[in-house]
């Protein structure tokens, strides 16, 4: 198994230019979570998925969206970037259940000019 | 608004040393401690967790400490590694919030040979 993957793992934009980070797992989990990381703030949640279907708005939601494509894909959309969005983007997957280890990709480094 | 808080930011200890690292929250409807331990360039990994129908766990040379009235929990690593040095981040969630993680701002710890 792969786990969590993220692709891709560097990225370096223009202010104004869109991308989507993919993220896809193999671990059959029911939840899927979009966190960003930055110096001294910890890793704060931009989206989350609980269930194939739905996506909701976690605590830094604003200047992106996201798609849960299907149970194993969860992806997150930067429609026109800016400086204050250069951060770590790490997406994770937990199965639900009676279970709450979140599973984290290995990250993507974006860099907004 | 932070609802973990996380001290100190940064911890060098000397190999066969006591770390000790120390968080307070402040939602009492978290139900789930997890710490998580992140190296350079990874995504964090799940160490240890705790529920607060308990006031200690341990696994190895790790241990939490978990204060309920005080609204506290710490991480005890024993007998510290040059291996250990990373960064840690404390985290809370609830049961009612999609499991949603509410991370602390981290501690890198670094441990002397």
């Amino acid at each position: 198994n792969a786990g969590v993957t993220q692709t891709p793992k560097f990225q370096v934009l223009k202010t104004g230019q869109s991308m989507t980070l993919q993220c896809a797992q193999d671990m059959n989990h029911n939840s899927m979570y979009w966190y960003r990381q930055d110096p001294g703030m910890g890793l704060r949640l931009i989206y989350y998925s609980a269930s194939e279907g739905t996506t909701d708005k976690g605590e830094v939601p604003n200047g992106y969206n996201v798609s849960r494509l299907n149970k194993r894909e969860f992806s997150l959309r930067l429609e026109s970037a800016a400086p204050s969005q250069t951060s770590v983007y790490f997406c994770a997957s937990m199965i639900g259940g009676a279970s709450y280890e979140q599973y984290f990709g290995p990250g993507t480094r974006l860099t907004v000019t | 608004q932070q609802q973990v808080k996380q001290s100190p930011q940064s911890l060098i200890v000397q190999k066969g040393g006591i770390s000790i690292i120390n968080c307070a929250y402040e939602n009492t409807a978290f139900d789930y401690f997890p710490w998580y331990q992140q190296f350079p360039g990874k995504g964090p990994a799940l160490l240890i967790a705790i529920r607060p129908d308990v006031s200690e766990k341990k696994e190895g040379r790790f241990t939490i400490s978990f204060n309920k009235s005080a609204k506290q929990f710490s991480l005890h690593i024993m007998d510290s590694q040059p291996g250990d040095s990373a960064t840690y981040f404390c985290a809370a969630t609830d049961s009612g919030s999609a499991r949603q993680l509410t991370f602390g701002s981290g501690t890198q710890l670094t441990v002397l040979p």
